[in-house]
C-alpha cells in the first residue's frame, strides 16, 4: 500500500532564516506530488504541483520554491522566511489527472517568530 | 479557472439531526467530486467521492449527491455524532493532464451532544 511521509511535524523558525520540508511517498511510482499551505481557521491554499520529476507548476507567486530531485520526493524550500509565511503545509500526492483522489500527509506545522 | 464556492461555511446540528453541506462549482469540464474531512489539527482525509456517471452514491451514514446540470453536488451526513464535528471541504476536479483538485473554503460543521 501507498504511504506518504512529511517532516518535520512541527518547526519554529525567526523570520529571514531559510526553510526546508521534506515529503516522500512509497509504494507507488510516478504520483502527482502537492504542496498546500492551510492558514489557521482556513481552506487549503494550493502552491506547487509536480507531475514529474523536475516538473513543477507554481500557483501563488511567494518566496517559496519547490523542487522534485527524485520520483517520489518533493521538497519546499525558502530563502528567507517572511511572518506570514506561518501556516500549515500539507503534502500530498495522487494518481494522474484531477479525477484522481489526493491523499495527504500529516503535516507541518511552521511558526514563524 | 474553476470556481468552487461551499454553503454554509459553518452548521451547528444538534447530535441525530441530519446535515447536508453544498458546493458549487462553474467548470463544466469537471467530472470528479469528493469530499474531504479535516479534524482539528490533522490533515484532510478523502470521505466520499462520486463520479459524472453516477447520481449518487452513499455509504452508511454519508452520501453525495450530483447535479452535473446545475454544476452542484452536496454531501449529506445522517444521524449525525459528536465524532462528525470537523471542517469539510469539496474539491472538484477534471480529466485534464496536469490539473488539480480546486478546494472550496471549507464548511465548519459542529455536533453538539
Amino acid at each position: 500500500s501507498q504511504t506518504i511521509h512529511q517532516w518535520p511535524a512541527t518547526l519554529v523558525q525567526p523570520v529571514g532564516s531559510p526553510l526546508s520540508l521534506e515529503c516522500t511517498v512509497e509504494g507507488t511510482s510516478n504520483p502527482n506530488l502537492y504542496w498546500y499551505r492551510q492558514a489557521a481557521g482556513r481552506g487549503l491554499q494550493l502552491l506547487f504541483y509536480s507531475v514529474g520529476i523536475g516538473q513543477i507548476s507554481s500557483e501563488v507567486p511567494q518566496n517559496l520554491s519547490a523542487s522534485r530531485p527524485q520520483d517520489r520526493q518533493f521538497i519546499l524550500s525558502s530563502k528567507k522566511l517572511l511572518l506570514s509565511d506561518s501556516g500549515f503545509y500539507l503534502c500530498a500526492w495522487s494518481l494522474g489527472t484531477g479525477t484522481q483522489p489526493q491523499h495527504f500527509g500529516d503535516g507541518t506545522r511552521l511558526s514563524i517568530l | 479557472g474553476e470556481n468552487v464556492e461551499q454553503h454554509p461555511s459553518t452548521l451547528s446540528v444538534q447530535e441525530g439531526d441530519s446535515a447536508v453541506i453544498k458546493c458549487t462549482y462553474s467548470d463544466s469540464a469537471s467530472n470528479y467530486f469528493p469530499w474531504y474531512k479535516q479534524e482539528l489539527g490533522k490533515r484532510p482525509q478523502l470521505i466520499i467521492d462520486i463520479r459524472s456517471n453516477v447520481g449518487e452514491k452513499k455509504d452508511q451514514r454519508i452520501a453525495v449527491t450530483l447535479n452535473k446540470t446545475a454544476k452542484h453536488f452536496s454531501l449529506h451526513i445522517t444521524e449525525t455524532q459528536p465524532e462528525d464535528s470537523a471542517v469539510y471541504f469539496c474539491a472538484p476536479g477534471a480529466n485534464q493532464a496536469g490539473t488539480a483538485l480546486i478546494f472550496g473554503k471549507g464548511t465548519t460543521l459542529s455536533v453538539s451532544s
